[in-house]
């Protein structure tokens, strides 16, 4: 089976903290996400990788930075936390080509006060 | 724009009934197209997919349909059980560049049965 970990499943921060939120597959996957959910707005895609050193930013990047200095870790960073990224981080990987699906992590709910 | 769309927000049946789950999308780009299941404090968990070469594809207990003319999108759960109850969503991929690809979601339909 495909597994996505998160390494923290709930988190309590200050505002001005540095966050990191990490995620480890282990399917040698060479795509990579980070998205965010909250209520009535679905998923966003925050930023992806498509291999080592690689990333683009999705539709929400302002706010974070990723690395991807190994190809089965996929960090989310906050660089200078705020309230307003509260919320529930997903990690997903997913081979590339068509037809492939995108695996999720079980998420990292976030609390910024 | 990309965007995926649901019909329906919410869809109650009753258990041992069939459900079907309507989802619209606007890329006529996107070649691959996946359903989602998420229950309550959990990530999403994959349900059953289909390429856009595919008008129909069938797993246990769920259909998923592909009209591409119409760029429209069912998933289709049969004699659901209370476990079925979730949010599903439907999400269309859309290729950026050799090997990369874009995952859109839609915004969630909540099922729930009714016992």
């Amino acid at each position: 089976d495909v597994k996505v970990t998160q390494s923290s499943r709930y988190l309590v921060k200050r505002t001005g903290e540095k966050v990191f939120l990490e995620c480890v597959q282990d399917m040698d996957h060479e795509n990579m996400f980070w998205y965010r959910q909250d209520p009535g707005l679905g998923l966003r895609l925050i930023y992806f990788s498509y291999d080592v050193k690689m990333k683009e930013k999705g539709d929400i990047p302002e706010g974070y930075s990723v690395s991807r200095e190994k190809k089965e870790r996929f960090s989310l960073i906050l660089e200078s936390a705020s309230t307003n990224q509260t919320s529930m981080y997903l990690c997903a990987s997913g081979q590339g080509g068509t037809g492939n699906t995108i695996y999720f992590g079980e998420g990292s709910w976030l609390t910024v006060v | 724009g990309e965007s995926v769309g649901l019909h329906l927000p919410t869809l109650s049946v009753q258990e041992g009934d069939n459900s079907i789950i309507n989802c619209a999308y606007s890329n006529s780009a996107s070649d691959y197209f996946i359903w989602y299941k998420q229950e309550s404090g959990k990530g999403p968990q994959f349900i059953i997919d289909i390429r856009s070469n595919m008008d129909k594809r069938q797993g246990q207990r769920v259909t998923v349909l592909l009209n591409k003319t119409v760029k429209h999108l069912s998933l289709q759960i049969a004699a659901t059980q209370p476990g079925d109850s979730a949010v599903y969503f439907c999400a269309e991929k859309t290729p950026l560049r050799q090997g990369a690809q874009k995952l859109v979601f839609g915004q969630g339909t909540r099922l729930t049965i009714n016992p």
